[in-house]
C-alpha cells in the first residue's frame, strides 16, 4: 500500500511567484491535514480536509495561502504570491475517519515533505 | 488549548546506551493521544509510538517505549540500545479526540555517538 505522497519534494522559486504543493493520502483516508515547519521552529497545523470538506483551517496564515481538495482525495496547497517567510517545509498527513472521532492507536501518517524555498 | 514543551533543544547518547527524551504537556481534554515521530536527516516524519490518555499500561514498540505519567502530565520517550540511525530530530505530539489534529513540540535534536 502507498503512504502519503507529495509532489514537489523540493522546490525553489522567487518572490512574488506562485507555488502549489499536491499531496496524495494513503487510499481510503479521509482525513488530511497540512503542516508546516518554519525554519528553526516548530511544526505548526495548516489545515483539514475530511474528504473535501474543510474541517478547520484555523492555522492558515493568510489569504496568500489556499487548499483545495477536489472529489476528497488528492489536496493542493497553493501559494500565492510566495514572500521569503513562507520558506520551510510543508508535511501533509493522512488518517482514517471513523465518523465517531478518533479512537485507540489510529495513526496518523506523514508524508516526506516539500520543502520551499523563498529566494 | 493544547500545549507541547519538549525542553532539551539537543541530547547526546552513545551507542548501545538507552536515552530519555522528555515531553511535558497541558490539555483541559479528558481524552487524547500522545505521539512520538522521528525525523532523519532525509526530512520524513516517521511514527514511532503511540499512548492514549486512557491506556493503563505504558507503550512500547521494540526499543521504544513511553514513560506515561499522566498525573504529571508527562510522555517521555525512552530509546534503548541506542544505534547510529537514531540520530534525529524526535518531535512529541499531542492529538486531540474528535478530528486528528496534531499539536507539536520544539523537537529535540539527537546524536547518538560511536
Amino acid at each position: 500500500e502507498a503512504g502519503v505522497t507529495q509532489f514537489p519534494s523540493h522546490s525553489v522559486i522567487e518572490k512574488g511567484q506562485t507555488v502549489t504543493l499536491r499531496c496524495d493520502p494513503i487510499s481510503g483516508h479521509d482525513n488530511l491535514y497540512w503542516y508546516r515547519r518554519v525554519m528553526g521552529k516548530e511544526i505548526k497545523f495548516l489545515l483539514h480536509f475530511v474528504k473535501e470538506s474543510k474541517q478547520d483551517e484555523s492555522g492558515m496564515p493568510n489569504n496568500r495561502f489556499l487548499a483545495e481538495r477536489t472529489g476528497g482525495t488528492y489536496s493542493t496547497l497553493k501559494v500565492q504570491p510566495a514572500e521569503l517567510e513562507d520558506s520551510g517545509v510543508y508535511f501533509c498527513a493522512s488518517s482514517h475517519w471513523t465518523g465517531q472521532g478518533l479512537v485507540g492507536g489510529n495513526t496518523i501518517y506523514f508524508g516526506e515533505g516539500s520543502w520551499l524555498t523563498v529566494v | 488549548a493544547q500545549k507541547i514543551t519538549q525542553t532539551q533543544p539537543g541530547m547526546f547518547v552513545q551507542e548501545k546506551e538507552a536515552v530519555t527524551l522528555d515531553c511535558t504537556y497541558d490539555t483541559s481534554d479528558q481524552s487524547y493521544g500522545l505521539f512520538w515521530y522521528k525525523q532523519p536527516s532525509s526530512g520524513e516524519m516517521i511514527f514511532l509510538i503511540y499512548q492514549g490518555s486512557y491506556d493503563e499500561q505504558n507503550a512500547t514498540e521494540g526499543r521504544y517505549s513511553l514513560n506515561f505519567q499522566k498525573a504529571r502530565k508527562s510522555a517521555n520517550l525512552v530509546i534503548s540500545a541506542s544505534q547510529l540511525g537514531d540520530s534525529a530530530m524526535y518531535f512529541c505530539a499531542m492529538r486531540e479526540v474528535i478530528y486528528g489534529k496534531l499539536t507539536f513540540g520544539q523537537g529535540t535534536i539527537l546524536t547518538v555517538h560511536p
